[in-house]
């Protein structure tokens, strides 16, 4: 079974810079995660989707970040402008209809 | 608000001993926990997850502990391998939803 799949790994752009990451779960699973991750860090959730429905974005700093899961299976996630602090790993994971997550590699992004 | 943290950031020990991981989790509301490991350039992978209904659960080579009382978890790794050698992540899950909430992490180095 394939797991979770992020890309691009790395990504390096300047400051005030767009930037996008994709996600495709695992197969099957209806809710899908964004987090945040710096370094030294446990993740931080950004957004949880339920199928196609943000059904927590409450910690998205909605003025640059941006979500959408338009078909309830891959996601993207944009940055737009990026800021130096936007510089993290940021992780996409999924799950099924029990509590446990798994996670896809992440996408280190540097803002320079 | 709700928190995790660990007690100590970096955990040495030799191969072949036996590692102990805490954590400490302020929500008594908390229901279900989960101990995650990270390595190096990779998304946290699922270790293993206990309920507030019990209080010890055993997988291959590790042991979580649950201690309600004073709001304390382990992890138990018997048998040390250069392999565990990861930063680890307890999390916490409160309610009916499956939003985890991760502490900072430990990193457990393995000695030869």
């Amino acid at each position: 079974e394939a797991g979770v799949v992020q890309s691009p790994r790395y990504k390096i752009i300047e400051k005030k810079q767009p930037v996008a990451f994709w996600c495709n779960p695992i197969s099957g699973h209806n809710t899908l995660y964004w987090y945040l991750q710096n370094l030294g860090q446990g993740p931080e959730l950004l957004i949880r989707y339920e199928n196609e429905e943000a059904v927590d974005d409450s910690q998205l700093p909605k003025d640059r970040f941006s979500a959408e899961r338009l078909k309830g299976v891959d996601s993207t996630l944009k940055i737009q402008p990026a800021e130096l602090g936007d510089s993290a790993v940021y992780l996409c994971a999924s799950s099924s209809d029990s509590y446990e997550q798994y996670f896809g590699p992440g996408t280190r992004l540097t803002v320079t | 608000g709700e928190s995790v943290g660990l007690h100590l950031p970096t955990l040495s020990v030799q191969e072949g001993d036996n590692s102990i991981i805490n954590c400490a989790y302020s929500n008594s509301a908390s229901d279900y926990f989960i101990w995650y490991k990270q390595e190096s350039g990779k998304g946290p992978q699922f270790i293993i997850d206990i309920r507030s209904n019990m209080d010890k659960r055993q997988g291959q080579r590790v042991t979580v502990l649950l201690n309600k009382t004073v709001k304390h978890l382990s992890l138990q790794i018997a048998a040390t391998q250069p392999g565990d050698s990861a930063v680890y992540f307890c999390a916490e899950n409160t309610g009916n939803t499956d939003k985890l909430i991760f502490g900072t992490g430990t990193r457990l180095q393995v000695f030869p």
